[in-house]
């Protein structure tokens, strides 16, 4: 089972508005990814969580709050989002950091009005 | 920073070879090459991954020159199914380079 899981699979928010995204993972993977993709551009990385602690940050803003509460979930807690900040948020996971082949989600399209 | 280019589009016949490069000229010494295949509004499918010289598997290979400096993603005989944006990932976040995606290849297959 290569699958990994996300939640909702669309989301419209307020600016104001605090909401969380959920991905889920049973392959056992110690690493896992938070992606964000901007129509017709490549995932850029936000945040990498490896055995449970937060291992890069990539200077994403604090509007962002990356959670891992065990191996197998990660989310991303949403909270005075701006509408530039709409984009499809992808997770991904690995068996560890290195170098080991990562399996996507099929993403969350999130909508900020 | 490893700049990683792919050309923008490509366009293909059904059962023909199709080949896409992937440029990473400053790839460090643990990192390895990874080929995603992305539908739109989809996460990014895994193809393929190496180090160096030649991987095989059921849908496609990928070649890596000696110096690593640049990868080949070639598809076998594709199929209008097969239209999708191709991504080569650089990188290993246990060292070397930051992981990064290269620029993304839109392959066109028609009849």
């Amino acid at each position: 089972d290569t699958e990994v899981t996300q939640t909702p699979k669309h989301l419209v928010m307020g600016m104001t508005n605090k909401k969380s995204l959920k991905c889920e993972q049973h392959m056992g993977h110690r690493a896992m990814y938070w992606y964000k993709q901007k129509a017709k551009k490549p995932p850029e990385l936000m945040f990498v969580y490896s055995y449970e602690k937060l291992s890069i940050n990539e200077s994403v803003p604090s509007r962002f709050s990356p959670e891992c509460p065990n191996s197998s979930l990660l989310n991303l807690h949403l909270h005075a989002l701006q509408p530039e900040d709409s984009a499809l948020y992808l997770c991904a996971s690995s068996q560890n950091l290195n170098g080991g082949t990562q399996y996507f989600g099929p993403g969350t399209r999130l909508l900020v009005l | 920073l490893a700049k990683t280019t792919q050309p923008i589009s490509m366009d293909s016949y059904e059962g023909q070879e199709v080949n896409i490069t992937c440029s990473h000229n400053n790839i460090a010494t643990n990192d390895y090459i990874t080929w995603y295949q992305q539908f739109p509004s989809q996460g990014p499918r895994f193809i393929i991954q190496g180090y160096k010289t030649k991987v095989t598997n059921e849908v496609a290979s990928l070649f890596i020159p000696a110096d690593r400096k640049s990868s080949t993603l070639s598809l076998p005989r594709v199929s209008l199914s097969d239209t999708a944006v191709y991504y080569c990932l650089v990188g290993g976040t246990g060292g070397g380079n930051k992981l990064t995606f290269g620029t993304g290849t839109q392959l066109k297959v028609e009849l």
